[in-house]
């Protein structure tokens, strides 16, 4: 079956600490991959997305996340937090080549930062 | 600002009832999602219109349907609501089907069910 776990459902860091969200998914093809985060009441906002070549993607706000593919992961980073960074986090998968938007998310992570 | 506006913020049904939510994307936004999001949970797809033909569809039964028209708006429809409906429905619109057209996605809805 096709899914996503996020095994984290709250994390709290310090601000101007690392992070690290972590992702894994159950995908029977080439997986596109995507992280988005949600603030709260707001709608949902691409980070990042991985579709082939340098496994290492670089995205907004200073976010970076890098597919494994003999872990089926596709964790997300931050060398340093921000306060503004409070939100909630969800990655997806997506069929390869095809529609992003018939996507599958994870639950989400729930990130909290500390001054 | 993504350019995805839905209306209402907000509501409240009662079971058995029917609602419609709508929104409302950018031009040339010819493919629409529309999603569930239940408390604590991650967003569900329920369908997709790509130039008002529904071309995929989730794990929702046939009392939730879909309408998408020319002027790039579009609607959700449920009908005898239960209690379980109760969610955040997040519409989601891109250009094309080219796999670098990002998602944009509205605020939602937020439907209350009592």
């Amino acid at each position: 079956a096709q899914s996503v776990t996020q095994p984290d459902i709250h994390i709290t860091v310090s601000e101007g600490a690392s992070l690290e969200l972590r992702c894994n998914y159950s995908y029977g093809a080439t997986p596109y991959l995507f992280w988005y985060v949600q603030s709260p009441g707001q709608g949902l906002q691409l980070l990042l997305k991985y579709f082939s070549g340098d496994t290492l993607v670089q995205g907004i706000k200073g976010f970076e996340a890098e597919f494994k593919r003999s872990q089926s992961s596709f964790n997300l980073r931050k060398p340093s937090v921000h306060w503004s960074d409070a939100a909630e986090y969800f990655c997806a998968v997506g069929p390869y080549g095809g529609s992003q938007g018939n996507l599958i998310f994870g639950k989400g992570t729930k990130l909290s930062v500390k001054p | 600002e993504t350019g995805v506006t839905q209306s209402p913020t907000h509501l409240i049904k009662t079971r058995g009832q029917q609602v419609t939510l709508r929104c409302s994307s950018q031009s040339g936004h010819n493919t629409v999602s529309w999603y569930q999001q239940a408390l604590g949970q991650g967003p569900q797809f329920i369908f997709q219109y790509y130039r008002e033909e529904e071309n995929g569809r989730g794990n929702f039964p046939p009392r939730f349907s879909g309408l998408q028209f020319p002027n790039y708006s579009s609607e959700l429809n449920v009908n005898a609501l239960e209690l379980d409906d109760s969610a955040l429905y997040l519409c989601a619109s891109r250009t094309d089907e080219g796999r670098n057209s990002p998602l944009h996605f509205g605020n939602g809805t937020r439907l209350t069910v009592t």
